[in-house]
Order: structure tokens, then C-alpha cells, then sequence
């Protein structure tokens, strides 16, 4: 079945660090690709998503591409912030499968220090 | 404001207590689905609704039931809770038009002891 495959956290970096939170996915047919962020004691929210092969989607400086050859949508952002701080999570929604089924990767912890 | 929202955010009950878990979106959106998050295992889809009257088992349905008979609500049931139903959960809402996947409710910390 569908799965997505994120990287373990956590992960510690300095403010104004380089980021990259690998994701890779295995789906059948063409799924769209979503980064959600969670802060701590809420729930998820939306970052970015790509629909299709190619695009990429941004927000907030964080930026990802949907890459089919690698099967990959890897989480990057120049100069992270303490603000940043929260649980990354990696989630493909296949719409040729199991319709309404957004699968999660097991999400990373970033932790950024001033 | 488009949202979901979740009742009660925080509740303890005890085995074999039956429990609702309330879940409503006023955005018009047809999907919902209800996810619990435990540490380790990320989240993992319960059961989702395509629309009214239209349910079906997600990963992890056992102890759990569902019904759609309105649009914006989509209840959470547990029979007889458990133990094992300790956890955060999570209602979400999605457009069928849209590829820009859920919008999460604030989440349910349920303890069952």
C-alpha cells in the first residue's frame, strides 16, 4: 500500500541554520504531496503542497519539490528561526486509491535554538 | 472562520464508559476523517466520510464507530473504551475540489484508565 518515509528526528539546529527534513513516498499513480506542521499542543496545520511532478510549493520560507523520479518531496528552508520550532509531517493523499486517506509519514522534531 | 472544531479538548474516562468525541466544519466540505496520533506510530486514519450517509474504515477502526448524517458533523463513537484508545485525537475536513488536503481540528487528549 501507500506509504511515506520521513526522516527520524529529532532534529537541533542554530537559528538561522540550513534545514532539509528528507521525505520519500511510495504510492501508486500520480498522489499529491503535503508538508504539515504541528506546534506544540495544537494540531496540524498546513505548510505546503505540489499536486503534480514538478511543481513546487512554498510558504513561509519553506520550500519543497515534487520530485517522481526520486519518489521525494524533501522539506527545506535557508534560515530557520526559533519560531520554528514543531513537528514536521510528511503526508501524501492518493486520490486514484482509497479516496480521503491522507497518509502520514511519523513526523520529525525540529528543535531550533537561539 | 473556516474551521473544525473538537469537543471535548481534554477527556478522562474509564473502561467501558461509552464516549462521544463531537467533530464540526462549516466550510461545506465533503470528506472527513478522524486520525489519532500516538508517539512513535505518527497519525494513523480511523475512519473517513466521502459524504452523508457515506462511511468507511481507515487503518485502525477497531473499537471505533462513525456516522455521517449531517454534512458538517462527523462523531466519534467508543462502545466500550479501552486502554489502548489512550490517545490525541484528530478530526479533519477536505473540499473534493481541492488538492490541498485536510483542515485539522484542535485535537481530543482522551485517557481511558
Amino acid at each position: 500500500g501507500d506509504s511515506v518515509t520521513q526522516m527520524e528526528g529529532p532534529v537541533t539546529l542554530s537559528e538561522e541554520a540550513f534545514l532539509t527534513i528528507n521525505c520519500t513516498y511510495t504510492a501508486t499513480g500520480y498522489p499529491s504531496l503535503f508538508w504539515y506542521v504541528q506546534y506544540p499542543g495544537e494540531g496540524l496545520q498546513l505548510l505546503l503542497k505540489a499536486t503534480k511532478a514538478d511543481d513546487k510549493g512554498s510558504n513561509k520560507g519553506f520550500e519543497a519539490t515534487y520530485r517522481k523520479e526520486t519518489t521525494s518531496f524533501h522539506l527545506e528552508k535557508g534560515s530557520v528561526q526559533v519560531s520554528d520550532s514543531a513537528v514536521y509531517f510528511c503526508a501524501l493523499m492518493n486520490y486514484g486509491g482509497s479516496q480521503g486517506n491522507l497518509i502520514f509519514g511519523k513526523g520529525t522534531k525540529l528543535s531550533v535554538k537561539p | 472562520e473556516a474551521q473544525v472544531t473538537q469537543n471535548p479538548r481534554y477527556l478522562i474516562t474509564v473502561t467501558g464508559k461509552k464516549l462521544t468525541v463531537t467533530c464540526s466544519q462549516n466550510m461545506n466540505h465533503e470528506y472527513m476523517s478522524w486520525y489519532r496520533q500516538d508517539p512513535g506510530l505518527g497519525l494513523r486514519q480511523i475512519y473517513y466520510s466521502m459524504n452523508v450517509e457515506v462511511t468507511d474504515k481507515g487503518d485502525v477502526p477497531e473499537g471505533y464507530k462513525v456516522s455521517r448524517k449531517e454534512k458538517r458533523n462527523f462523531p466519534l463513537i467508543l462502545e466500550s473504551p479501552s486502554p489502548n484508545q489512550t490517545s490525541l485525537y484528530f478530526c479533519a475536513s477536505s473540499s473534493v475540489d481541492s488538492d490541498y488536503g485536510y483542515t485539522f481540528g484542535s485535537g481530543t487528549r482522551l485517557t481511558v484508565v
